[in-house]
């Protein structure tokens, strides 16, 4: 049982470049989360989902895009990579109002 | 708005002094709160739900309590594998979608 994982771990890209991150969890959780932590910023929710098929924008969507396509896949797209976005990447996933289970992180610089 | 407050910033422990951090929060309605436990470099660790006033939960040295207004997290003769960041975060009634709003975090350094 690997809980969530979470890929890349690390990844510097060029302003402008593209990528995806992947989150998965084998938790059969409904739930799940995207979250960006900076520092004196504390974590900040960019996209959620609450089951296959749907998501929906968080508190900081803007620049992300997201999918889940499986239950048990959750995506978060940059599409043109600012320095802004220059962060620490969090996926969680919960079944419903339990505590929510959070992955090991990516740390994404954009140069 | 939903807001939530966690004191002190920074909390400098020798080993075995007992200590408290503090979470308020302000929501129309208290669904659960959260404490989770981040070391550096990980992610944040799960550690307690409470979900009405008068609630309590332990674990180790570890003991979260719940009031309507606040809730705490006691260290009890901490170690210094105790030093960690502590997250406290809460999903309001209205939150159907179990989203959570996080504190700042408590930075807890326990020396020997």
């Amino acid at each position: 049982n690997a809980g969530v994982t979470q890929t890349p771990k690390f990844r510097v890209l060029k302003t402008g470049q593209s990528m995806t991150l992947l989150c998965a969890q084998d938790m059969n959780h409904e739930y799940m989360y995207w979250y960006r932590q900076d520092p004196g910023m504390g974590l900040r929710l960019i996209h959620y989902s609450v089951g296959e098929g749907t998501t929906a924008k968080g508190e900081v969507p803007d620049g992300y895009n997201v999918s889940r396509l499986k239950k048990q896949n959750f995506l978060l797209g940059l599409e043109s990579a600012a320095p802004s976005q220059t962060s620490v990447y969090f996926c969680a996933s919960s079944r419903n109002r339990g505590g929510q289970f959070f992955g090991p992180g990516t740390r994404l610089t954009v140069l | 708005e939903d807001q939530v407050t966690q004191s002190p910033e920074a909390l400098r422990l020798q080993e075995g002094e007992s200590s408290s951090l503090n979470c308020s929060y302000t929501v129309s309605g208290l669904r659960g709160l959260f404490w989770y436990r981040q070391d550096p470099g990980k992610g944040p660790e799960f550690l307690f739900t409470l979900y009405s006033a008068g609630e309590e939960k332990e674990k180790e040295r570890l003991k979260a309590t719940l009031t309507k207004k606040e809730s705490f997290l006691h260290i009890t003769a901490p170690k210094p594998e105790d030093s960690a960041t502590y997250l406290c975060a809460v999903i309001p009634v209205r939150a159907n979608d179990y989203k959570l709003s996080f504190g700042a975090g408590t930075t807890v350094t326990v020396r020997a």
